[in-house]
Protein backbone atom coordinates (compact mmCIF):
# COMPACT_ATOMS: atom_id res chain seq x y z
CA UNK A 1 0.00 0.00 0.00
CA UNK A 2 1.14 3.24 -0.77
CA UNK A 3 2.48 5.93 2.68
CA UNK A 4 3.85 8.92 2.53
CA UNK A 5 5.80 10.08 5.74
CA UNK A 6 6.63 13.32 6.76
CA UNK A 7 9.04 13.03 9.84
CA UNK A 8 9.12 17.09 10.58
CA UNK A 9 5.09 17.95 12.44
CA UNK A 10 6.85 21.35 12.93
CA UNK A 11 9.64 23.46 11.83
CA UNK A 12 10.89 27.09 12.79
CA UNK A 13 13.40 29.63 11.36
CA UNK A 14 13.81 33.03 10.79
CA UNK A 15 13.09 34.95 7.98
CA UNK A 16 16.10 34.51 5.01
CA UNK A 17 17.38 31.29 5.81
CA UNK A 18 17.22 28.09 3.61
CA UNK A 19 14.92 25.30 5.09
CA UNK A 20 14.11 21.75 3.36
CA UNK A 21 10.66 19.87 4.46
CA UNK A 22 11.79 16.07 4.33
CA UNK A 23 9.01 13.66 2.13
CA UNK A 24 9.75 9.55 1.98
CA UNK A 25 7.33 7.71 0.34
CA UNK A 26 6.50 3.81 -0.09
CA UNK A 27 4.76 2.55 -3.56
CA UNK A 28 4.55 -0.58 -5.07
CA UNK A 29 3.99 0.69 -8.48
CA UNK A 30 6.68 1.30 -11.09
CA UNK A 31 4.70 4.41 -12.15
CA UNK A 32 3.40 7.28 -9.56
CA UNK A 33 3.47 10.55 -8.70
CA UNK A 34 4.16 12.78 -6.24
CA UNK A 35 3.14 16.21 -5.54
CA UNK A 36 3.84 19.25 -3.26
CA UNK A 37 1.37 21.39 -1.83
CA UNK A 38 1.20 24.39 0.23
CA UNK A 39 -1.83 25.00 3.31
CA UNK A 40 -1.85 28.59 4.42
CA UNK A 41 -4.03 29.21 8.02
CA UNK A 42 -6.86 30.75 5.02
CA UNK A 43 -7.06 26.63 4.46
CA UNK A 44 -7.11 26.22 0.78
CA UNK A 45 -4.65 23.62 -0.22
CA UNK A 46 -2.13 25.00 -3.44
CA UNK A 47 -0.68 22.91 -5.94
CA UNK A 48 2.87 23.59 -5.59
CA UNK A 49 4.71 20.91 -8.29
CA UNK A 50 4.33 17.33 -9.60
CA UNK A 51 6.82 14.95 -10.49
CA UNK A 52 6.28 11.33 -12.27
CA UNK A 53 8.43 8.41 -11.28
CA UNK A 54 10.40 8.93 -14.74
CA UNK A 55 11.64 11.79 -13.70
CA UNK A 56 14.66 12.25 -11.38
CA UNK A 57 15.66 15.39 -13.10
CA UNK A 58 15.45 18.19 -10.13
CA UNK A 59 13.63 21.54 -10.51
CA UNK A 60 13.70 25.00 -9.35
CA UNK A 61 10.99 27.61 -8.85
CA UNK A 62 12.11 31.11 -8.01
CA UNK A 63 12.90 30.38 -4.39
CA UNK A 64 11.64 26.74 -4.49
CA UNK A 65 13.62 24.17 -5.44
CA UNK A 66 12.67 19.91 -5.26
CA UNK A 67 14.99 16.65 -4.84
CA UNK A 68 13.39 13.58 -6.27
CA UNK A 69 15.71 10.37 -5.05
CA UNK A 70 13.69 7.24 -6.20
CA UNK A 71 17.08 5.89 -4.97
CA UNK A 72 15.93 6.74 -1.57
CA UNK A 73 12.30 7.67 -1.94
CA UNK A 74 12.36 10.33 -1.23
CA UNK A 75 10.74 14.00 -2.65
CA UNK A 76 12.51 16.72 -0.51
CA UNK A 77 11.76 20.75 -1.03
CA UNK A 78 13.74 23.74 -0.19
CA UNK A 79 13.14 27.21 0.31
CA UNK A 80 16.04 29.59 0.03
CA UNK A 81 15.77 32.90 1.45
CA UNK A 82 12.46 32.11 3.08
CA UNK A 83 10.16 35.22 3.80
CA UNK A 84 7.48 35.12 6.44
CA UNK A 85 5.05 34.52 3.46
CA UNK A 86 5.96 31.27 3.11
CA UNK A 87 4.77 30.25 6.75
CA UNK A 88 2.10 27.70 6.09
CA UNK A 89 1.50 23.79 6.77
CA UNK A 90 2.77 22.17 3.51
CA UNK A 91 2.23 18.40 2.29
CA UNK A 92 3.93 15.59 0.38
CA UNK A 93 1.03 13.69 -1.61
CA UNK A 94 1.51 9.92 -3.21
CA UNK A 95 -0.78 8.80 -6.44
CA UNK A 96 -0.21 5.63 -8.08
CA UNK A 97 -0.89 5.26 -11.88
CA UNK A 98 -3.13 2.05 -10.65
CA UNK A 99 -4.32 3.57 -7.56
CA UNK A 100 -7.93 4.81 -9.32
CA UNK A 101 -7.42 8.78 -8.08
CA UNK A 102 -6.53 8.23 -4.69
CA UNK A 103 -4.16 11.04 -3.91
CA UNK A 104 -2.57 9.48 -0.44
CA UNK A 105 -1.37 12.72 1.89
CA UNK A 106 1.68 12.65 4.48
CA UNK A 107 1.25 13.92 7.75
CA UNK A 108 2.11 17.54 6.69
CA UNK A 109 5.10 20.05 8.04
CA UNK A 110 4.38 23.43 9.49
CA UNK A 111 6.47 25.48 8.69
CA UNK A 112 7.30 28.96 10.62
CA UNK A 113 9.17 31.73 9.43
CA UNK A 114 9.71 34.48 11.95
CA UNK A 115 10.63 38.10 11.07
CA UNK B 1 -8.13 30.54 -14.01
CA UNK B 2 -7.29 27.82 -11.45
CA UNK B 3 -10.26 28.60 -9.18
CA UNK B 4 -12.65 26.43 -7.39
CA UNK B 5 -15.18 28.07 -5.33
CA UNK B 6 -17.04 26.47 -2.39
CA UNK B 7 -19.97 27.62 -0.68
CA UNK B 8 -21.02 28.37 2.23
CA UNK B 9 -17.38 29.55 3.71
CA UNK B 10 -18.36 28.21 7.54
CA UNK B 11 -21.77 26.59 8.49
CA UNK B 12 -22.86 26.02 11.86
CA UNK B 13 -25.84 22.95 12.17
CA UNK B 14 -27.40 20.84 14.86
CA UNK B 15 -27.34 17.51 14.99
CA UNK B 16 -31.10 17.61 13.19
CA UNK B 17 -30.48 19.70 10.59
CA UNK B 18 -30.37 19.28 6.63
CA UNK B 19 -28.11 21.26 5.29
CA UNK B 20 -26.10 21.40 1.83
CA UNK B 21 -22.36 22.81 1.05
CA UNK B 22 -21.90 23.45 -2.55
CA UNK B 23 -18.43 23.21 -4.35
CA UNK B 24 -17.84 24.78 -8.13
CA UNK B 25 -15.51 24.88 -11.24
CA UNK B 26 -15.71 26.20 -14.46
CA UNK B 27 -11.79 24.98 -15.81
CA UNK B 28 -13.83 21.77 -17.59
CA UNK B 29 -12.49 19.71 -14.98
CA UNK B 30 -14.28 16.42 -15.22
CA UNK B 31 -13.26 15.13 -11.71
CA UNK B 32 -14.60 16.35 -8.40
CA UNK B 33 -13.65 15.25 -5.04
CA UNK B 34 -14.79 15.82 -1.71
CA UNK B 35 -12.37 15.76 1.32
CA UNK B 36 -12.73 15.96 4.93
CA UNK B 37 -9.76 17.42 7.42
CA UNK B 38 -9.86 17.76 11.08
CA UNK B 39 -7.61 20.44 12.82
CA UNK B 40 -3.74 19.38 12.50
CA UNK B 41 -4.41 16.44 9.99
CA UNK B 42 -4.32 15.94 6.27
CA UNK B 43 -7.15 15.78 4.12
CA UNK B 44 -9.12 12.66 4.13
CA UNK B 45 -10.56 11.54 0.79
CA UNK B 46 -14.44 11.11 0.96
CA UNK B 47 -15.64 11.03 -2.26
CA UNK B 48 -14.76 10.99 -6.12
CA UNK B 49 -17.12 12.26 -9.31
CA UNK B 50 -15.63 10.76 -12.44
CA UNK B 51 -17.53 12.54 -15.65
CA UNK B 52 -20.57 13.32 -13.22
CA UNK B 53 -20.57 9.25 -11.93
CA UNK B 54 -19.95 8.23 -8.35
CA UNK B 55 -16.37 6.34 -8.80
CA UNK B 56 -15.04 6.25 -5.48
CA UNK B 57 -16.91 6.44 -1.77
CA UNK B 58 -14.02 5.44 0.78
CA UNK B 59 -17.06 4.52 2.88
CA UNK B 60 -18.73 7.22 4.22
CA UNK B 61 -21.76 7.53 6.73
CA UNK B 62 -24.91 7.60 4.75
CA UNK B 63 -25.26 11.02 6.46
CA UNK B 64 -23.23 12.14 4.12
CA UNK B 65 -25.00 12.08 0.89
CA UNK B 66 -23.03 13.27 -2.74
CA UNK B 67 -24.34 14.53 -5.53
CA UNK B 68 -23.12 15.74 -8.80
CA UNK B 69 -25.39 17.64 -11.27
CA UNK B 70 -23.70 18.49 -13.98
CA UNK B 71 -19.54 18.90 -14.58
CA UNK B 72 -19.40 21.85 -12.95
CA UNK B 73 -21.11 21.33 -9.52
CA UNK B 74 -20.55 18.96 -7.12
CA UNK B 75 -22.98 19.30 -3.70
CA UNK B 76 -21.92 17.36 -0.25
CA UNK B 77 -25.86 16.96 1.97
CA UNK B 78 -25.37 16.60 5.09
CA UNK B 79 -28.15 15.09 7.44
CA UNK B 80 -27.93 14.13 11.06
CA UNK B 81 -24.64 14.91 11.57
CA UNK B 82 -22.68 13.67 14.59
CA UNK B 83 -20.13 16.46 16.85
CA UNK B 84 -16.98 14.51 15.66
CA UNK B 85 -18.00 15.47 12.23
CA UNK B 86 -17.32 19.23 12.60
CA UNK B 87 -14.41 19.42 9.98
CA UNK B 88 -13.37 21.63 7.29
CA UNK B 89 -14.90 20.16 4.01
CA UNK B 90 -12.40 20.46 1.06
CA UNK B 91 -13.79 20.28 -2.28
CA UNK B 92 -11.27 19.52 -5.27
CA UNK B 93 -11.16 19.06 -9.36
CA UNK B 94 -8.82 17.31 -11.68
CA UNK B 95 -8.94 17.49 -15.45
CA UNK B 96 -9.98 14.16 -15.72
CA UNK B 97 -9.68 10.53 -13.44
CA UNK B 98 -5.78 9.94 -14.28
CA UNK B 99 -3.62 9.91 -10.65
CA UNK B 100 -1.31 11.72 -13.11
CA UNK B 101 -3.21 14.86 -12.91
CA UNK B 102 -2.86 17.65 -10.10
CA UNK B 103 -5.95 18.25 -8.03
CA UNK B 104 -6.97 21.95 -7.59
CA UNK B 105 -8.92 22.87 -4.39
CA UNK B 106 -11.53 25.38 -2.93
CA UNK B 107 -11.06 26.96 -0.19
CA UNK B 108 -13.42 24.73 2.30
CA UNK B 109 -16.37 25.17 3.96
CA UNK B 110 -15.82 25.15 7.84
CA UNK B 111 -18.70 22.88 9.40
CA UNK B 112 -19.21 22.68 13.46
CA UNK B 113 -22.13 20.63 14.57
CA UNK B 114 -23.40 21.45 17.47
Amino acid sequence: AQKVTQAQTEISVVEKEDVTLDCVYETRDTTYYLFWYKQPPSGELVFLIRRNSFDEQNEISGRYSWNFQKSTSSFNFTITASQVVDSAVYFCALSEAGGAQKLVFGQGTRLTINP
Amino acid sequence: DTEVTQTPKHLVMGMTNKKSLKCEQHMGHRAMYWYKQKAKKPPELMFVYSYEKLSINESVPSRFSPECPNSSLLNLHLHALQPEDSALYLCASSQGRDPSYEQYFGPGTRLTVT
